[in-house]
């Protein structure tokens, strides 16, 4: 079966410092990997995503990830953080089962709080 | 291209009510999963659509069932509303097919609220 475990429920850093949100994955498939995020009162938009391509992984608004399966881990990074950044951050994987189908599971979340 | 579009956004309902609550994919997209968001519970998968059947289906409850149009459209639907079914819940489309789907990229809607009193 397929998990994800996000390792830190809330992360706080000063903007213009970087950022380091972790996740590790369990899988007895070759995974692919996700990370959303998601805004106060809106739905989830993805920032990446991982599938079996490159293992550094860039995706939009500076953010990348890198998939590293010695340590079954899927880290999200980000050199400076800004303020529009504060948001919920979801990793997930997809959940290949025994049938082609598109179903993700949900890490629990990583609030990321951005000080001035 | 237009996003993903829920209706309603908000909804109160009491104990006991039914509740439909609808979506509609990205144009092109015949793949459309539910999720269920909660507190307590985080994101939890409900069921996913493609083609008009059901190809997959969270553990929940048979009171949660859903459905998809010939247009991709789908619905779904809680009958005998509990307090615990509050919660928001999220809409995504991919286009799903075949092999390719565990690796589709899902766009989601931005929910519907629903609060059950």
């Amino acid at each position: 079966a397929q998990s994800v475990t996000q390792l830190d429920s809330h992360v706080s850093v000063s903007e213009g410092t970087p950022v380091l949100l972790r996740c590790n994955y369990s899988s007895s498939y070759s995974p692919s990997l996700f990370w959303y995020v998601q805004h106060p009162n809106k739905g989830l938009q993805l920032l990446l995503k991982y599938t079996s391509a490159a293992t550094l992984v860039k995706g939009i608004n500076g953010f990348e990830a890198e998939f590293k399966k010695s340590e079954t881990s899927f880290h999200l990074t980000k050199p400076s953080a800004h303020m529009s950044d504060a948001a919920e951050y979801f990793c997930v994987v997809s959940d290949r089962g025994s049938s082609n189908t598109g179903k993700l599971i949900f890490g629990q979340g990583t609030t990321l709080q951005v000080k001035p | 291209k237009a996003g993903v579009t829920q209706t309603p956004r908000y909804l109160i309902k009491t104990r006991g009510q039914q509740v439909t609550l609808s979506c509609s994919p990205i144009s092109g997209h015949r793949s459309v999963s539910w999720y269920q968001q909660t507190p307590g519970q985080g994101l939890q998968f409900l069921f996913e659509y493609f083609s008009e059947t059901q190809r997959n289906k969270g553990n929940f409850p048979g009171r949660f069932s859903g459905r998809q149009f010939s247009n991709s459209r789908s619905e779904m639907n809680v009958s005998t509303l509990e307090l615990g079914d509050s919660a928001l819940y999220l809409c995504a489309s991919s286009l799903g097919g075949g092999a390719s789907a565990p690796t589709d990229t899902q766009y989601f809607g931005p929910g519907t609220r629903l609060t059950v009193l």
